[in-house]
């Protein structure tokens, strides 16, 4: 089965960091870019950030560019997201997404997501 | 403010057809493809249309995408009380270099 497990989320003071993690199964991982969307309570949905499959290419939404770096470890199946410098605004429920290619741009769909994990910036 | 346009509401009875319209820019929708996703209630989102028009397998055919110009569209057919859900629109942005998606539209099944 497909799948992909996020881990990591919780409760952080303004300011401070955390690691998000991504567990996938199912599909070879090193084929495939992934990304992480969030999803502010009651709120829509926003692109954080891609990796490409061989970490060559990576991006981010300017809202976190400069404090959340994205990156993964195809040996684990894994994809992390170091968050640093949090803010109220970035309180959210964040969700693991597979891209249907390689990369990370242009027209690959995310055709599988996890169920998401929830990051509370409060103090 | 989303960088995709979709309105916020749609609705209608078991067995209409509903569309619901995304409107991008020349750096998004007008040079590269639209993908559609739905989110039902207290769930992650799924993939409902990619590459304009493409279905994923599973999905019904009674979910059908377009695009023309800068503008996309989904439509429903046969709707089902089971479709009442949030949908979303996303492209990629060559200007912003990152996905871009709608603010949503929520659909009522009345």
């Amino acid at each position: 089965e497909v799948q992909l497990v996020e881990s990591g989320g919780g409760l952080v003071q303004p300011g401070r960091s955390l690691r998000l993690s991504c567990a996938a199964s199912g599909f070879i991982f090193d084929d495939y870019a992934m990304h992480w969307v969030r999803q502010a309570p009651g709120k829509g949905l926003e692109w954080v950030s891609g990796i490409s499959w061989n970490s060559g290419s990576i991006d981010y939404a300017d809202s976190v560019k400069g404090r959340f770096t994205i990156s993964r470890d195809n040996a684990k199946n894994s994809l992390y997201l170091q968050m640093n410098s949090l803010r109220a605004e970035d309180m959210a429920l964040y969700y693991c997404a597979k891209g249907r290619a390689p990369a990370a741009t242009g027209d690959a769909a995310f055709d599988i997501w996890g169920q998401g994990t929830m990051v509370t910036v409060s103090s | 403010q989303s960088v995709l346009t979709q309105p916020p509401s749609a609705s209608g009875t078991p067995g209409q057809r509903v569309t619901i319209s995304c409107s991008g820019s020349s750096s998004n929708i007008g040079s590269n493809t639209v993908n559609w996703y739905q989110q039902l209630p207290e769930t992650a989102p799924k993939l409902l249309i990619y590459s304009n028009i493409q279905r994923p397998s599973g999905v019904p055919d009674r979910f059908s995408g377009s695009k023309s110009g800068t503008s996309a569209s989904l439509a429903i057919s046969g709707l089902q009380s089971e479709d009442e859900a949030d949908y979303y629109c996303a492209a990629w942005d060559d200007s912003l270099n990152g996905w871009v998606f709608g603010g949503g539209t929520k659909l009522t099944v009345l």
